[in-house]
């Protein structure tokens, strides 16, 4: 079955304990992002990969960090949490332009609702 | 900044009827145009896609594009309480990024 998976679906951590959110998707795609979700805010991207070893920053990415070693993992870095990053967040992945398909064609997975104390 | 706006809602119709949902977005230069559905608790799920102006359907779905407008409405025809849910649109802009918007919350009554 084609999927996105994350982990943990749910966490509650404390301020400053680093954190590590896993993405994996077996849909062989080259696009992948993380998106936060927040009430009156809508989704807001955070970081995004267009293949492996390559990163950019979204819109809100200060306090994360992500890497992409594989195609198919793409786990998102809270080193010293916060609790202004309490929110849902949510992993996506895509076929690239390059596939002659639009990267905003996204797979999501279930969604990791994190809360910092 | 680039944006994309919509209604935040909620909007209600009756069952049967037509829901159209608008959204607009400020970069000229955007080319492809989404309507991803998310209910309550839920991860959003892609139902639409458009990129060329004109209508696009797909079962009770119509996507509309006017780029000369930076519109894009979505259609849904004989509106079930199934889809009551919130439903985003998402530009991809020149840039190459994806922009969403906030959402609008739709509601169908039987």
């Amino acid at each position: 079955e084609a999927q996105v998976t994350q982990n943990p679906r749910y966490l509650i951590t404390v301020t400053g304990k680093k954190l590590t959110v896993t993405c994996s998707q077996n849909m062989n795609h080259e696009y992948m992002s993380w998106y936060r979700q927040d009430p009156g805010l809508g989704l807001r991207q955070i970081y995004y990969s267009m293949n492996v070893e390559v990163t950019d920053k979204g819109d809100v990415p200060e306090g994360y960090k992500v890497s992409r070693k594989e195609k198919r993992n793409f786990p998102l870095i809270l080193e010293s949490p916060s609790p202004n990053q309490t929110s849902l967040y949510f992993c996506a992945s895509s076929l690239s332009r390059t596939s002659g398909r639009s990267i905003g064609e996204l797979f999501f997975g279930e969604g990791s609702r994190l809360t910092v104390l | 900044q680039k944006e994309v706006e919509q209604n935040s809602g909620p909007l209600s119709v009756p069952e049967g009827a037509i829901a159209s949902l608008n959204c607009t977005y400020s970069d000229r230069g955007s080319q492809s145009f989404f309507w991803y559905r998310q209910y309550s608790g839920k991860s959003p799920e892609l139902i639409m896609f458009i990129y060329s102006n004109g209508d696009k359907e797909d079962g009770r779905f119509t996507a509309q594009l006017n780029k000369a407008s930076q519109y894009v409405s979505l259609l849904i025809r004989d509106s079930q309480p199934s889809d009551s849910a919130t439903y985003l649109c998402a530009v991809g802009g020149s840039q190459g990024n994806l922009i969403f918007g906030k959402g609008t919350k739709l509601s169908v009554k039987p």
